[in-house]
């Protein structure tokens, strides 16, 4: 199945550094969403963005939805060890009246006390 | 607060078994999905519902998998026979409206 893609696959950072990650797509999104997933568990929602161009922050998360809305970034400022986990885009479009939703590959954050 | 329910949280068969996995989406919620995430990547839809009708199964093996939701509310995912392949996260969520999707914990399922 399709997969956006989410750049890096992977980061190890000291604790207090900021994070950025970003997530593409060959198809426009109308929504854009980004969660965090735990060891074994589900994805949590941390950010919905509705607008292109649109900017808005979750504590220390923040993310913009890219102007072609083929993008979106994630940023995470001063990471603690709580931040570790995986971290997913999803693209949201409809699809014969309801919604659907793609998922990116994926970000491994690694955060060293 | 409201949760999407989901169990067994593990489930070990050998292959060629049957396993059943069950969902309890937040109250009032219509639209529920059914994702299976492969260890390393992100989840990819199996089917969805809207209500009690199947509204995407396109990537659903529906030689070995099936899906149910009879009443509209709570919703059963089977696969028969399990294969090795099958070992998977099996993750439940559910939307209302124009709402975000809300995930439940998910299903390890590992096939011997």
């Amino acid at each position: 199945g399709q997969q956006l893609n989410q750049s890096p696959q992977s980061m190890f950072i000291q604790e207090g550094e900021d994070v950025s990650m970003n997530c593409t797509s060959s198809s426009i999104f109308n929504t854009w969403l980004w969660y965090k997933q735990e060891p074994g568990e589900g994805p949590v929602l941390l950010i919905a963005l509705y607008k292109a161009g649109e900017l808005t922050s979750n504590g220390r998360l923040t993310a913009q939805f890219g102007i072609t809305r083929k993008d979106s970034f994630l940023n995470i400022s001063a990471s603690i060890p709580s931040d570790v986990g995986i971290y997913f885009c999803a693209g949201r479009e409809i699809d014969g009246g309801t919604y659907k939703y793609i998922f990116g590959t994926g970000t491994r954050l690694k955060v060293l006390a | 607060e409201a949760e999407v329910a989901q169990s067994p949280r593990y489930k070990i068969t050998e292959k060629s078994q049957a396993v059943a996995f069950w969902c309890d989406p937040i109250s009032g919620h219509a639209t529920l999905y059914w994702y299976r995430q492969i260890l390393g990547q992100g989840p990819e839809l199996l089917v969805q519902f809207q209500d009690e009708s199947v509204v995407d199964d396109s990537q659903l093996p529906k030689d070995r998998f099936s899906a149910e939701r009879l009443k509209g509310v709570d919703s059963t995912l089977k696969i028969q026979p399990a294969e090795l392949g099958d070992s998977a996260m099996y993750l439940c969520a559910s939307s209302f409206g124009t709402s975000e999707q809300f995930f439940g914990p998910g299903t390890r399922l590992t096939v011997l």
